[in-house]
């Protein structure tokens, strides 16, 4: 099976502007997380959709929104990017209990 | 709330020493443990999982044992390698949460030859 899949890998934006970026989950896989890393404050979820609806939600601000279309490919957006939002976010799958993650996009604000 | 609390980092050790990674957790319920590793660069993969207390995981070398009374789930290696050297997350998922899980903050492992 192909593993979880995240484009683009690297993004560089400026303040101000916004992103979207993708997730495709292993086949079959119908629940979708995302988490935000960054070296101080480590790995902090956004958000999880299962079956198109978002089941679960970090302490995030609403700058931060996701979707999940009827395929459980998922989108997260950042709107208004701040110099803070630069972070490496990570996508996760899941069946069952167990979680597997993408390799990640690096996102840059400059 | 749920949370899991990892040892703090960074951590070097020499080839073929023993390695103990601390990790205890709070739940409510009676949640799901993982250890997961992250190499540079790279996101985080599944190193090993156990689902009930007394459940032992294992893969590569590395074991960890759930212990419910101490609400402990420390990871151990007999001998480290170079190629082990990555950051190790302790996670935990209750049943009934939909698929959030929580996430220790990480230890830094180094192993120098």
């Amino acid at each position: 099976k192909a593993g979880v899949t995240q484009t683009p890998r690297y993004l560089i934006k400026t303040r101000g502007q916004q992103v979207t970026l993708s997730c495709s989950p292993i086949s079959g896989h119908r629940s979708v997380s995302w988490y935000q890393q960054t070296p101080g404050q480590g790995l902090q979820f956004l958000f999880e959709y299962f079956s198109e609806t978002q089941r679960n939600k970090g302490n995030f601000p609403g700058r931060f929104s996701g979707r999940q279309f009827s395929n459980s490919r998922s989108e997260m957006n950042v709107s208004t990017l701040e110099l803070g939002d630069s972070a490496l976010y990570l996508c996760a799958s899941s069946a069952a209990y167990e979680q597997y993650f993408g390799p990640g996009t690096r996102l840059t604000v400059t | 709330g749920d949370s899991v609390t990892q040892m703090e980092g960074p951590v070097t050790l020499s080839e073929e020493a023993f390695l103990t990674i601390n990790c205890t957790y709070t739940a409510t319920g009676y949640p799901s443990l993982f250890w997961y590793v992250q190499y540079p660069g790279e996101g985080l993969q599944l190193l090993l999982k156990a689902t009930k207390a007394d459940d032992k995981g294992s893969n590569k070398g590395f074991e960890a044992t759930y212990r419910k009374e101490t609400t402990s789930f420390h990871l151990e290696k007999g001998s480290v390698q170079v190629s082990d050297s990555a950051v190790y997350f302790c996670a935990l998922s209750e049943t009934g949460t939909g698929n959030q899980f929580y996430f220790g903050t990480g230890t830094s492992l180094t192993v120098i030859p």
